[in-house]
């Protein structure tokens, strides 16, 4: 059973667009949603995190959004830049436990 | 500060063998997490050390199996290699007990032919 649903698989976005990932989660534990970006030959690297108390968290150029009764949280990527082309993955975890990841969107940036 | 080693960085081995990928943390990290990455199945969690005690597990067969130190490394093993092991193999470590904000080394490949 898939406890965190990304989408979509994969984005092209022309440069200064903006970029929208989607993730959903099933599993009302959780209390910790990160995105990691990961680039080619690169493990997956931190890039902004959210706990449910908050529904929106910005730091420059991306956000998350979260819909606490909905079960979603998504990341806006403002002003996409050819250097944003990477994976991204959304998680979710609950204290001292595994992070659940989605299956990744791959972003394409064209200059 | 370094971050979280991996060695080796690339593995060929045959199906049967065994293989043993190592995993250094970050300085004063005491959780390690593994995680498998293919292009289907995105990141599968494998297990998580905490303190040389496993602490969660993923549903993995028992030919997975890893260890850590008391200096927080960490090793994995797979034994008894199957083809569909073919993927790359991440370990993350984390400064705390929530074991959340993970910080991920570069990966093992390991090919299985």
């Amino acid at each position: 059973q898939q406890q965190v649903k990304q989408s979509p698989q994969s984005l092209i976005v022309q440069k200064g667009g903006i970029s929208i990932i989607n993730c959903a989660y099933e599993n009302t534990a959780f209390d910790y949603f990160p995105w990691y970006q990961q680039f080619p030959g690169k493990g997956p690297a931190l890039l902004i995190a959210i706990r449910p108390d908050v529904s929106e968290k910005k730091e420059g150029r991306f956000t998350i959004s979260f819909n606490k009764s909905a079960k979603q949280f998504s990341l806006h990527i403002m002003d996409s830049q050819p250097g944003d082309s990477a994976t991204y993955f959304c998680a979710a975890s609950r204290s001292a436990g595994k992070s659940t990841f989605g299956d990744g969107t791959t972003l394409t940036v064209k200059p | 500060k370094a971050g979280v080693t991996q060695t080796p960085r690339y593995l060929i081995k045959t199906r049967g063998q065994q293989v043993t990928l190592s995993c250094s943390p970050i300085s004063g990290h005491r959780s390690v997490s593994w995680y498998q990455q293919t292009p289907g199945q995105g990141l599968q969690f494998l297990f998580e050390y905490f303190s040389e005690t496993q602490r969660n597990k993923g549903n993995f067969p028992g030919r997975f199996s890893g260890r850590q130190f008391s200096n927080s490394r960490s090793e994995m093993n797979v034994s008894t290699l199957e083809l569909g092991d073919s993927a790359l193999y991440l370990c993350a470590s984390s400064t705390q007990a929530t074991n959340e904000k993970l910080f991920f080394g570069s990966g093992t490949q390991l090919s299985v032919l």
